[in-house]
């Protein structure tokens, strides 16, 4: 089976700007879960989707979002993008929401 | 905030030597999950060790689960170059009805392995 794919891998974007990431899970899996992970903060969740459902949220601000598509793809954007913005963007998927999660190579967004 | 809080923060050793790395948590947990990650690239599924299991192995990696102290270990035996990452311990949050599809991670141990 392929395994998580995230796109694209790396983007530069400029303060202010949107920006939409792609995941896609492992087939079968229909559980995705993102993460940004940063020198300072570490991995923190930011929201899981399961069924086309937001089932949590991390404690983001709301220009964080995300949805899920009915193939279980998953999208998240980040709108008004900030300096602190800049990070390691990962997905992880799983076949529910009880077992092990794989993650995708990430995407690394810069914000300048 | 997160959760788990891993020990030690760094580890150097030599090749074929034994590694151990610890990690605590706060809350009730369904499973704990171990990774690796190398050079900021994305996280490698190591093990999973659900909260009714106290030891689990596979190869050359064993996880200890002490639901009473809130704490594991991994073990990474006859370690090689190839081991050099870093390793972050995930809990999977038990929240109200069931799980809540979100880990969280501690902040890691950086293991460097000497050829």
């Amino acid at each position: 089976k392929a395994g998580v794919t995230q796109t694209p891998r790396y983007l530069i974007k400029t303060r202010g700007q949107q920006v939409t990431l792609s995941c896609s899970p492992i087939s079968g899996h229909r559980s995705v879960s993102w993460y940004q992970q940063t020198p300072g903060q570490g991995l923190q969740f930011l929201f899981e989707y399961f069924s086309e459902t937001q089932r949590n949220k991390g404690n983001f601000p709301g220009r964080f979002s995300g949805r899920q598509f009915s193939n279980s793809r998953s999208e998240m954007n980040v709108s008004t993008l900030e300096l602190g913005d800049s990070a390691l963007y990962l997905c992880a998927s799983s076949v529910d929401r009880l077992g092990e999660q794989f993650f995708g190579p990430g995407t690394r967004l810069t914000v300048l | 905030s997160q959760q788990g809080e891993e020990d030690p923060q760094a580890l150097s050793i030599q090749e074929g030597e034994n590694a151990t790395m610890n990690c605590s948590y706060k809350t009730s947990i369904n499973n704990l999950q171990w990774y690796r990650q190398n050079s900021g690239r994305g996280l490698v599924h190591l093990i999973l060790i659900r909260s009714n299991e106290r030891e689990k192995h596979s190869g050359r990696l064993r996880v200890t689960l002490d639901t009473s102290k809130k704490s594991s270990s991994l073990l990474i035996t006859a370690s090689r170059a190839a081991d050099t990452a870093s390793y972050f311990c995930a809990t999977a949050v038990i929240h109200g009805s069931g799980n809540t599809g979100k880990l969280i991670f501690g902040q890691g141990t950086t293991l460097q392995v000497k050829p």
